[in-house]
């Protein structure tokens, strides 16, 4: 089993631009995370999937993230127009249903410059 | 309120020593689950340990061991003969039967030679 994929593993970009990050759960994880982590904030819940269907956005910080997810091997994350303050890593994770550790992906590092 | 407590930021010790995290977290739910991740410098989270709210042993997993003091609402990580290589920060984690993960802030352990 490859794991959780994500790509990039890094994304440098200039404030203004689109910026969309990829993720690839494990095959046959009922759910998929969105998380963010920064120094101050700690890792922070942006949304969750269940069954490709997005449960809980409440984390996404304002109108300019927005996450899909077309089918049950892929979810987007995008942040239109990115601002420095987006600057952070942000790690997609999976886990099947029940009581299990989430298996997180090696994450990506974006900056905002 | 935190949920989740992590009240040591940095943690030092020498080679080949035990060492113990702590943890308490803050449920009224009677099901409930504690994990244990560890994040190198390269940036990755690593799964260690579960603990269920219902288990009667302490979980061990290899050199790692979860004190569970269930009526103290802590859940704590002991790491028994460190390595060089356990240097890394390690994060604390809830999650209630229908909820999502809580993260505590974290504990750097930085193991010495």
């Amino acid at each position: 089993d490859a794991g959780v994929i994500q790509s990039p593993r890094h994304e440098v970009t200039e404030m203004g631009q689109e910026v969309t990050l990829r993720c690839k759960p494990i095959s046959g994880h009922d759910y998929l995370f969105w998380y963010r982590q920064t120094m101050m904030r700690g890792l922070e819940l942006l949304i969750y999937f269940n069954n490709n269907v997005p449960i809980d956005d409440s984390g996404m910080p304002e109108d300019r993230f927005s996450a899909k997810m077309p089918n049950a091997s892929f979810s987007t994350l995008k942040i239109q127009p990115s601002e420095p303050r987006d600057s952070a890593v942000y790690f997609c994770a999976s886990t099947p249903s029940g009581d299990y550790g989430y298996t997180f992906g090696s994450g990506t590092r974006l900056t905002v410059v | 309120a935190q949920k989740i407590t992590q009240t040591q930021p940095g943690m030092f010790v020498q080679e080949k020593e035990a060492v113990t995290l702590d943890c308490t977290y803050d449920t009224s739910d009677p099901s409930y689950g504690l994990f244990w991740y560890k994040q190198p410098s390269s940036g990755e989270m690593i799964f260690l340990i579960y603990q269920g709210s219902y288990d009667q042993q302490n979980a061990t997993e290899g050199r790692y061991s979860l004190n569970f003091q269930k009526a103290r609402k802590s859940a704590n990580l002991v790491i028994s003969a460190s390595q060089l290589g356990d240097s890394a920060m390690y994060f604390c984690a809830m999650r209630e039967e229908g909820q999502n993960f809580v993260f505590g802030p974290g504990t750097r352990l930085s193991v010495l030679p």
